[in-house]
């Protein structure tokens, strides 16, 4: 079973919707990290979390909010889904003084 | 902001070739973290690297953390098709709760068979 797992895999939206990307990880790690992928630009830092108490802004929050429901789950939300927020969306996790982060398999966003 | 160069943006090479890539910065990196992403899935850790000077490998990969501890070199001997992928190199800044993880474009990989 995969240690990071998100859903939905694959999602198709409109313009103005209100649209919820879950993670859940089974690796007892306290940080998670949400990431977007865009073509050409590598993994730009959205939102991070290191413990459920505690939510950091990264590079790019602007359009997005998070909630950290537990300490396996990690939620990414656009409320007001635009065309440019169109991606691949990851999620990871780390712990401890090496930080290694450990990814999910990703989630392909679509926003028409 | 802090930037990792990371070179060559992308690479096309025949099966069974040495490939070379590697990441440079103005600042001073405590880790260097080696990452490759196949299509369609997320990054998976190839090497981790800690100290200025290590050289570490993992079957045909060899990486080393550099001495100036400001650039990392990844190395992929006799290339094999499912080499094929993005490498990203990452490093961490800084240390304890105000550690930074700062990556770079990527690689692009295609081995011709």
């Amino acid at each position: 079973d995969a240690d990071v797992t998100q859903t939905p895999r694959n999602r198709i939206t409109k313009t103005g919707k209100r649209i919820m990307l879950e993670c859940s990880q089974t690796k007892g790690h306290d940080r998670m990290y949400w990431y977007r992928q865009d073509p050409g630009l590598g993994l730009r830092l959205i939102y991070y979390s290191f413990d459920v108490k505690d939510i950091n802004k990264g590079e790019i929050s602007d359009g997005y909010s998070v909630s950290r429901q537990a300490q396996a789950k990690f939620s990414l939300s656009l409320e007001s889904a635009i065309p440019n927020q169109t991606a691949l969306y990851f999620c990871a996790t780390s712990e401890g003084a090496l930080d290694e982060q450990f990814f999910g398999p990703g989630t392909r966003l679509t926003v028409l | 902001g802090q930037q990792l160069n990371q070179s060559p943006q992308s690479m096309f090479i025949q099966e069974g070739e040495d490939v070379s890539m590697n990441c440079t910065s103005s600042s001073i990196f405590n880790t260097w973290l080696w990452y490759k992403q196949d299509p369609g899935e997320g990054p998976v850790l190839l090497i981790a690297l800690y100290k200025a000077g290590e050289l570490t490998s993992n079957g045909r990969l060899t990486a080393q953390f550099g001495i100036t501890r400001k650039d990392s070199f990844l190395n992929i001997s006799a290339s094999i098709p499912s080499d094929v992928g993005i490498y990203f190199c990452a490093g961490h800044l800084n240390a304890g709760n105000n550690r930074k993880l700062i990556w770079g474009l990527g690689t692009s990989l295609a081995v011709n068979p």
